[in-house]
């Protein structure tokens, strides 16, 4: 039971480059969502998705798109990289009925150069 | 969704009982009480929830006021392991799309 496993954990990329992070979970988890945490920092909703096929914006969206082809797999995609992405960024999902609680991955560490 | 006060850090002694405030006074009736943790740089981890009655689970306890304006996590026996930030998060729908984390409390458990 692996729960939530994100890859890479680790990248660097310059600017102007565009990358793809995959988020894949093996609970049947409805809903999928994709955080960043700066330093010193709180969390911030990137993106989320209620269901397959669907992905909708959360706090910070600018520069990223998600894409749920797969209930079990969520991605994000930087399309031209900046500075300012840089940032670790957390994978969760949660059931989506009932108030449970989040399933978090482990992160994937960003430095765009 | 209501939003949390929480103390920046706070200390606990190895072994001995630590309780994590957090202030919700905003809190409205269909809102629940999440706490989660995060250990140096990993993912956030749930520990527990609540609406209006204690809990307990494997993890800790929640204790919440007869308002709801105010709860308290309790980790009974804290260990090094439990060196965390610690976040009271109030949210009020099920499986809810955006849980808001803000910084939470530091708690350094000492040996």
């Amino acid at each position: 039971n692996a729960g939530v496993t994100q890859t890479p954990k680790f990248r660097v990329l310059k600017t102007g480059q565009s990358m793809t992070l995959l988020c894949a979970q093996d609970m049947n988890h409805e809903y999928m969502y994709w955080y960043r945490q700066d330093p010193g920092m709180g969390l911030r909703l990137i993106h989320y998705s209620v269901g397959e096929g669907t992905t909708a914006k959360g706090e910070v969206p600018d520069g990223y798109n998600v894409s749920r082809l797969k209930k079990q797999n969520f991605l994000l995609g930087l399309e031209s990289a900046a500075p300012s992405q840089t940032s670790v960024y957390f994978c969760a999902s949660s059931p989506g009925q009932g108030a449970r609680g989040y399933t978090f991955g482990s992160g994937t560490r960003l430095t765009v150069v | 969704d209501a939003k949390t006060t929480q103390p920046t850090s706070m200390d606990c002694a190895e072994g001995r009982a630590a309780n994590l405030p957090c202030n919700h006074s905003t809190i409205s009736g269909n809102e629940y009480v999440y706490w989660y943790r995060q250990i140096h740089s990993q993912g956030p981890q749930y520990i527990i929830h609540g609406l209006k009655n204690n809990e307990t689970n494997e993890m800790a306890s929640l204790i919440i006021t007869e308002d709801r304006k105010s709860s308290t996590l309790i980790l009974p026996h804290a260990t090094l392991r439990d060196t965390a930030v610690y976040y009271c998060i109030v949210s009020a729908r099920p499986g809810a799309n955006n849980l808001f984390f803000g910084t939470g409390t530091r708690l350094t458990v000492i040996p």
